[in-house]
């Protein structure tokens, strides 16, 4: 069971938007900030976004994030097939620890 | 360009202890403005976050694996390394190192391929 709680799956059409969703609670996403991770199967997972709503050098604008309260989601907007990936949510925890979602299999249509 | 490789055993018994090494080049492990970190990822499920260290010793542990786990550095190697202490088939998974950012922020920037390593009798 995982601290983060992300839906098991998403989906969409080429060129579609899609939103994945994370919620926590104060103690995780409520008082710090919000890390998204994009995986490949078989791959290292790779920094999609961080500090709420900040892509890293290289990382499309169609890739954004954003944040309310003790929730958070990532945007996927005009979706390609190579979006196709699973898509991990990550904060930090008032335990000292850094906390992960359960990861979300975007699979495009 | 950064680059982080892990290396160690791959198989394991029940009881006993993994041992991991992470091999940093393309920046100094010394560097203030961040720590190193173990992740893990059993097959098919999602990632866990072992626990961290700074060049100077300092370490945070995830509180489920606390008891079980030793991060170490050493700065003249450039290298940083994972113990975990009496292995079960449910620590089978990959294990990844990664850079950490960590004042401000917990970012994990670079990653390396990971290592899989399989607890059997």
């Amino acid at each position: 069971q995982s601290v983060l709680t992300q839906p098991p799956s998403a989906s969409g059409a080429p060129g579609q938007r899609v939103t994945i969703s994370c919620s926590g609670s104060s103690s995780n996403i409520g008082n710090n900030y919000v890390y998204w991770y994009q995986q490949f199967p078989g791959t290292a997972p790779k920094l999609l976004i961080y500090r709420n709503n900040q892509r890293p050098s290289g990382v499309p604008d169609r890739f954004s994030g954003s944040k309310s309260g003790t929730s958070a989601s990532l945007a996927i907007s005009g979706l390609r097939s190579e979006d196709e990936a699973d898509y991990y949510c990550a904060a930090w925890d008032d335990s000292l620890s850094v906390v992960f979602g359960g990861g979300t299999k975007l699979t495009v249509l | 360009q950064l680059q982080l490789q892990e290396s160690g055993p791959g198989l394991l018994k029940p009881s006993e202890t993994l041992s991991l090494t992470c091999t940093v080049s393309g920046d100094s492990i010394s560097s203030s403005t961040y720590y190193w970190g173990w992740i893990r990822q059993p097959p098919g499920k999602g990632l866990e976050w072992i626990g961290s260290i700074y060049y100077s010793g300092s370490t945070y542990y995830n509180p489920s694996l606390k008891s079980r786990v030793t991060i170490s550095v050493d700065t003249s190697k450039n290298q940083f390394s994972l113990k975990l202490s009496s292995v079960t088939a449910a620590d089978t998974a990959v294990y990844y190192c990664a850079r950490q950012w960590w004042f401000g922020e917990k970012r994990l920037d670079y990653w390396g391929q990971g290592t899989l390593v399989t607890v059997s009798s």
